[in-house]
């Protein structure tokens, strides 16, 4: 099956300042990505779709300016959350669909984001 | 956008018995996929299963577009089954996004 891993896995950073977190498809190009958010013993939520090449297009109430995507190439994409302050923490998941004709979506193992 | 609902919220078995989880859409859905959350947070992929039925070992899935729902079937139940289960729905194109149900808290005790 195909593989996506994030890095870091856990991460505890000070308030304001900035972590980045990286997906990548290891084993299948990804034109699109998508980043979710899970809080405790919630489902996930979607925040952003994250397109090779042009800008991420983001779900109504995420802020763009504090949750930067980029997706550099077909097999990375990374999320910089901007000057951290202790509400971003949660558990933060990417995905990545194999494209084609399959839809089936693959997910990270996720990173756990702690701001202090 | 499409709803999707989850039924029952909360599971605990014995070891060793049946269970059937099920995912209700508003309306009919193209893609659907279960995953099951491990007790780390991995989403593992169970099955994709826009129509029909799939087997793969003690797990079997089957989704009836038309009705507009999806069963997930675990027989012989183990301790390691715990966990969250979660049906996504998304739509055919690779900028589509998934919706989440809001999951099936499944408990298996030894």
């Amino acid at each position: 099956g195909a593989v996506v891993s994030q890095h870091p896995s856990r991460v505890i950073c000070k308030s304001g300042t900035s972590v980045k977190i990286e997906c990548r498809s290891l084993d299948f190009q990804a034109t699109t990505m998508f980043w979710y958010r899970q809080f405790p013993k919630k489902s996930l939520m979607l925040m952003a779709t994250s397109n090779e090449g042009s800008k991420a297009t983001y779900e109504q109430g995420v802020e763009k300016d504090k949750f930067l995507i980029n997706h550099a190439s077909l097999t990375l994409s990374t999320l910089t959350v901007t000057s951290a302050h202790p509400e971003d923490s949660s558990f933060y998941i990417c995905s990545a669909p194999l494209g084609g004709t399959r839809y089936e979506q693959y997910f990270g193992p996720g990173t756990r984001l702690t701001v202090t | 956008g499409i709803q999707v609902e989850q039924s029952p919220p909360d599971l605990i078995l014995q070891e060793g018995a049946n269970s059937t989880l099920r995912c209700n859409f508003s309306d009919s859905v193209n893609n659907l996929q279960w995953f099951h959350q491990n007790p780390w947070g991995q989403l593992i992929n169970l099955f994709y299963i826009p129509s029909g039925t799939k087997q793969n070992g003690r797990l079997s899935a089957t989704t009836v577009a038309t009705e507009r729902y999806s069963l997930l079937y675990i027989s012989s139940s183990q301790t390691t089954d715990s966990g969250v289960y979660f049906c996504a729905y998304y739509p055919n194109t690779n900028a589509g996004k998934s919706t989440f149900g809001d999951g099936t808290t499944l408990t298996v005790k030894p």
